[in-house]
């Protein structure tokens, strides 16, 4: 099935560092999603965005829905170790055959 | 509480023996999923309900049958698992899909599931 091309796979960052990662397709997507899913728990929605260009922020997490409609980012401010996970973008296909597609997930390890 | 549940959360099993893996959400959802996590695969859609009595294929659907009598259950059964169907299985629920804010997927606390 289709994929999103997320990136990066896996990070090791020190506590306190920004966090950045990306997922981009070559579709076009109405809907953005940002999940966290934490080690043994389901994936929790963090962030969810719905019209190109926009930018919203939860808390220290910040999203911005690409002006291309083709990707999207993550960013996390001010790391801590519970920001350990692994981090899933999703994007909601245009055109009547609704999908959610989902990116392989970026692994975050926060060392304190 | 708002939620999604699955049962069993953790199961062992053989080669051959059927099993069915309940979900159950208390949202008033109609749209349902399922999910299996294999390491470095992500998340892959075994079969999906946009509500009751309609069901469709997801990406990985083999080996598995589903089905949506009520509106809150949508358990995923199988009917002669095998060892490749080792994984964890998650459970999601939204409102609908395709309509902006009412898609947001909500997760069950996922299912391990090891055939041996």
């Amino acid at each position: 099935g289709q994929q999103l091309n997320q990136s990066p796979q896996s990070m090791f960052i020190q506590e306190g560092e920004d966090v950045s990662m990306n997922c981009t397709s070559s579709s076009i997507f109405n809907t953005w999603l940002w999940y966290k899913q934490d080690p043994g728990e389901g994936p929790v929605l963090l962030i969810a965005l719905y019209k190109a260009g926009e930018l919203t922020s939860n808390g220290r997490l910040t999203a911005q829905f690409g002006i291309t409609r083709k990707d999207s980012f993550l960013n996390i401010s001010a790391s801590i170790p519970s920001d350990v996970g692994i981090y899933f973008c999703a994007g909601l296909n245009a055109g009547n055959n609704r999908k959610l597609i989902w990116g392989l997930g970026t692994s975050l390890a926060v060392n304190p | 509480e708002a939620q999604v549940t699955q049962n069993p959360r953790y199961l062992i099993t053989v080669t051959g023996k059927k099993l069915t893996v309940t979900c159950s959400q208390n949202m008033n959802h109609e749209y349902m999923s399922w999910y299996r996590q294999d390491p470095g695969l992500g998340l892959r859609q075994i079969y999906y309900s946009m509500n009751v009595e309609v069901t469709d294929k997801g990406d990985v659907p083999e080996g598995y049958k589903v089905s949506r009598k009520e509106k809150r259950n949508f358990p995923l059964i199988l009917e002669s698992p095998s060892p490749n169907q080792t994984s964890l299985y998650f459970c999601a629920s939204s409102l609908s899909l395709g309509l902006a804010g009412s898609d947001t997927q909500y997760f069950g606390p996922g299912t391990r599931l090891t055939v041996l």
